[in-house]
């Protein structure tokens, strides 16, 4: 069945370094992957999407991902954080019709 | 255009008191979920509701009841409340039914309940 694991649950980045999330899922036929951003205090947020074609994906505030097969991961990447960036991201995937969620990364920035 | 809007944001219950969680969505959306979410565990799906007169349980549907009361609602009751049910709740819609962009989730902004 299909599921992701989020290995990290808390990372901690300065301002404007570079950041990379790490996701990996199990094996799926055609993985439904998405990453999903939640403020403190707010609900969750798309980030972006992934279901077939172009490896690399491009979200909303300048994050992209990238699909790879060969190491079943879909990475979150952003090469400069803001301070507005602290957040929780989870990663997500579809199975069975249902949206199954990672447990989650806490990312801190630091000034 | 409010997407999913879920009410009360807080509440305090005691043990065995029974409440209903409200969600709307004016999205037109066929599909509808109820999540909880704790520290360290993400969110957990509770039930769904693949299309209007249909419900599912999810992983942790035990506890809770759940209501399609027509394409735009969905509610989630807690019979008797339990301590363990202190978490953070997010209802979510989706248009499914096909097409790529069909799966992606719209959430609330969450309710957040203590039992006490």
């Amino acid at each position: 069945a299909q599921s992701v694991t989020q290995p990290d649950i808390h990372i901690t980045v300065s301002e404007g370094a570079s950041l990379e999330l790490r996701c990996n899922y199990s094996y799926g036929a055609t993985p439904y992957l998405f990453w999903y951003v939640q403020s403190p205090g707010q609900g969750l947020q798309l980030l972006l999407k992934y279901f077939s074609g172009d490896t690399l994906v491009q979200g909303i505030k300048g994050f992209e991902a990238e699909f790879k097969r060969s190491q079943s991961s879909f990475n979150l990447r952003k090469p400069s954080v803001h301070w507005s960036d602290a957040a929780e991201y989870f990663c997500a995937t579809f199975r069975a019709q249902k949206l199954v969620f990672g447990q989650g990364t806490r990312l801190t920035i630091n000034p | 255009n409010a997407g999913v809007t879920q009410t009360p944001k807080f509440q305090v219950l005691k043990t065995g008191q029974s409440m209903t969680l409200q969600c709307a969505q004016d999205m037109n959306h066929n599909s509808m979920y109820w999540y909880r979410q704790d520290p360290g565990m993400g969110l957990r799906l509770i039930y769904y509701s693949a299309s209007e007169g249909t419900t599912d349980k999810g992983e942790v549907p035990n506890g809770y009841n759940v209501s399609r009361l027509n394409k735009r609602e969905f509610s989630l009751r807690l019979e008797s409340a339990a301590p363990s049910q202190t978490s953070v709740y997010f209802c979510a819609s989706s248009e499914m039914g096909g097409g790529v962009g069909a799966n992606v989730l719209t959430f609330g902004a969450g309710s957040r309940l203590t039992v006490l």
